[in-house]
């Protein structure tokens, strides 16, 4: 499977601590880009970084990328409980005009 | 970004029926694409829709199971066949966003009992 993998599975934490969750993919890729889910519904994009970028920053967010590792993280600073969701990473791969999501991330944050 | 719609929101179906998922979208795009998640798992590519041609499946996915249409730029359909209960999950719409993002419908839960 091309999928990417994504770790941890699940992670909690309280209010203001820091989230980070790991993605690795397997094939080159134009792009990769985060993704979050709120319970089962549709999925909103949060941010992208490119091939040629090492780190990228949108608000409380900070994405890194090495390709070397095939590797991506993504940090979320000051959490908040509407930061409850689940995370994907998403690759999108040489030539193929798609996205291949990766497994994801269940993040409960807590009051 | 686009405005996505897909109808029904969530429905109950026996086994060995059909359902047809409608995805609308509020303005033109080329491109669409359906994605299936089963429950507690990631988004799996079922093809790519573009108008005025045949839906590309991906590995897994054949036409028979989950015909598409694709009848204008603005609308697409999905049907998923001779249901079973594997074929329970979260069905999504999306589109081609700005620098090669995707924007999300809101889904649609289908349990097959």
């Amino acid at each position: 499977s091309q999928q990417g993998e994504e770790d941890p599975q699940a992670l909690s934490i309280q209010e203001g601590e820091n989230a980070t969750m790991n993605c690795s993919y397997k094939t080159s890729i134009n792009n990769l880009q985060w993704y979050r889910q709120n319970s089962g519904r549709g999925l909103v994009h949060l941010i992208l970084i490119r091939s040629n970028e090492r780190e990228k920053h949108s608000g409380r967010l900070r994405v890194t990328l090495d390709t070397s590792k095939k590797s991506s993280s993504l940090l979320i600073t000051a959490s908040r409980a509407a930061d409850t969701a689940s995370y994907f990473c998403a690759t999108d791969v040489w030539f193929a005009d798609k996205l291949i999501f990766g497994t994801g991330t269940r993040l409960q944050v807590f009051p | 970004s686009a405005v996505i719609s897909q109808k029904p929101s969530r429905d109950i179906c026996q086994r060995g029926t059909s359902l047809t998922i409608q995805c609308q979208v509020d303005s033109q795009v080329t491109m669409m694409f359906w994605y299936r998640q089963q429950p507690g798992q990631s988004l799996t590519l079922i093809a790519t829709a573009n108008q005025g041609s045949e839906a590309t499946y991906e590995s897994g996915f054949v036409i028979d199971k989950f015909p598409i249409s694709r009848p204008n730029l603005t609308f697409s359909t999905l049907t998923v066949s001779n249901m079973s209960p594997e074929d329970s999950s979260i069905y999504l719409c999306s589109v081609e966003g700005r620098q090669e993002t995707q924007y999300f419908g809101p889904g649609t839960r289908l349990l097959v009992l």
